[in-house]
């Protein structure tokens, strides 16, 4: 079983819809929660970053973290056809794993117009 | 600042041809990691360098090796090829906080 589990999707929306995505993990030691967001052959590029339990907002988006229940979501409000990419979950932070990011596969998003 | 840069974009190989993809950041970040991207597999960590001078297994190490040639550079080396290593290689260096990465644009690696 991997340690970060993240439905590949694709997940298709209409424009303006909110988009919900998630990721589950098993290790409780996870304390840094990222996700990255990856346009068709480019790099990932860092969406959110969190700090062990709660919620963050950075304009459109939301990145909450669930540590009782091993789960971080991502939501996007108002979503545009600039939002369609595959979003991919990260988190480290375990004693022996300073620096090594545990990735989720990835969830595809299509939002169309 | 041009942050992560990767080079080449694309290559073909034969089996058993040998290779080493470049990556250097402009960041000034002590870390830098090389990850191989396959479909339905994510991310996966080959070797990471914590700091200059030093370099260590990630979780697919094998086939491959690394060198820390100083802060900016970090270079992934495939002494003899395998179609098995067909793959996106991207390279990413560390931030601040610790556990946030920066990623290049990839080289996309095919070996026949």
């Amino acid at each position: 079983q991997k340690e970060v589990e993240q439905d590949p999707g694709p997940l298709s929306v209409p424009e303006g819809a909110i988009v919900s995505l998630n990721c589950t993990y098993s290790n409780s030691a996870f304390q840094y929660f990222m996700w990255y967001r990856q346009y068709s052959r480019k790099g990932p590029e860092l969406l959110m970053y969190t700090y062990s339990s709660g919620n963050k907002e950075d304009g459109r988006f939301t990145a909450q973290v669930d540590k009782s229940s091993k789960y971080i979501s991502l939501f996007i409000r108002d979503s545009q056809p600039s939002d369609s990419a595959t979003y991919l979950c990260a988190m480290s932070g375990t004693t022996d794993s300073w620096g090594k990011l545990q990735f989720g596969a990835g969830t595809q998003v299509v939002v169309t117009p | 600042n041009a942050g992560v840069t990767q080079t080449p974009k694309f290559q073909v190989l034969k089996t058993g041809q040998s290779m080493t993809l470049q990556c250097a950041q402009d960041m000034n970040h002590n870390s830098m990691y090389w990850y191989r991207q396959d479909p339905g597999m994510g991310l996966r960590l080959i070797y990471y360098s914590a700091s200059e001078g030093t370099t260590d297994k990630g979780e697919v190490p094998n086939g491959y090796n690394v060198s820390r040639l100083n802060k900016r550079e970090f270079s992934l080396r495939l002494e003899s090829a395998a179609p098995s290593q067909t793959s996106v290689y991207f390279c990413a260096s560390g931030g601040m906080n610790t556990d946030t990465q920066y990623f290049g644009p990839g080289t996309r690696l095919t070996v026949l």
